[in-house]
């Protein structure tokens, strides 16, 4: 069955410090991955998606990420995190023969000075 | 950037009784909207896909009964949670796409609506 983890349910990082975020997913084609950012009272918010091409996606708020096919893994990066970083972000595939999103559980960011 | 709203923003009713949701696309037409459920530090859960002008395909275990997607305009989808009891509290996000292309626009999102059935 097709599934996105998130291992980490929360991660705390000191502010100027790097971060990654990992996801994994199983699902037999070629992905299409996403990261959203949800803030408290906000829409999810999309930072970057990979459809196909360059493996290393550039994002939006300083973000990227790296789609590694040989370990289903498309893990989130920013090499200077900010207090205004704090939120939960979740990684998700598009699963094309149901015609859906599917959500990770989502990783917890919080921000420390 | 394209903008959805979603009104209430918090509801509570009392069990047994019905509760109307409403997302709108503010500055786009929308011909798919997707409504979701998220647990308390849970994933969202897709409940049903919403397409202007027809019936709303609902995921597997959603009651389309209890849970009546309108979807009459290009603006504006809702969500009636009929006869809520205390086990349909949740916190119900919609988003909206653009162009159709399920796979690979990105989803706008509401900030959400949380239901409490008391």
């Amino acid at each position: 069955a097709q599934s996105v983890t998130q291992p980490d349910i929360h991660i705390t990082v000191s502010e100027g410090a790097s971060l990654e975020l990992r996801c994994n997913y199983s699902y037999g084609a070629t992905p299409y991955l996403f990261w959203y950012v949800q803030s408290p009272g906000q829409g999810l918010q999309l930072l970057l998606k990979y459809f196909s091409g360059d493996t290393l996606v550039q994002g939006i708020k300083g973000f990227e990420a790296e789609f590694k096919r040989s370990q289903s893994s498309f893990n989130l990066r920013k090499p200077s995190v900010h207090w205004s970083d704090a939120a939960e972000y979740f990684c998700a595939v598009f699963y094309n023969q149901g015609g859906k999103l599917i959500f990770g559980q989502g990783t917890e960011l919080s921000v420390k000075p | 950037g394209a903008v959805v709203s979603q009104h209430p923003s918090r509801v509570i009713c009392k069990s047994g009784t019905s509760v109307k949701i409403e997302c709108r696309s503010l500055d786009f037409q929308a011909t798919t909207m997707f409504w979701y459920r998220q647990f308390p530090k849970k994933s969202l859960m897709l409940m049903a896909t919403s397409n202007e002008g027809s019936k709303a395909t609902y995921e597997q275990g959603v009651e389309k009964d209890k849970f009546l997607i309108n979807h009459a305009s290009l603006t504006l989808s809702t969500l009636t949670v009929t006869s809520a009891h205390p086990e349909d509290s949740s916190f119900y996000i919609c988003s909206a796409i653009l162009n159709g292309l399920v796979s690979t626009d990105t989803q706008y999102f509401g900030p959400g609506t949380r239901l409490t059935v008391l």
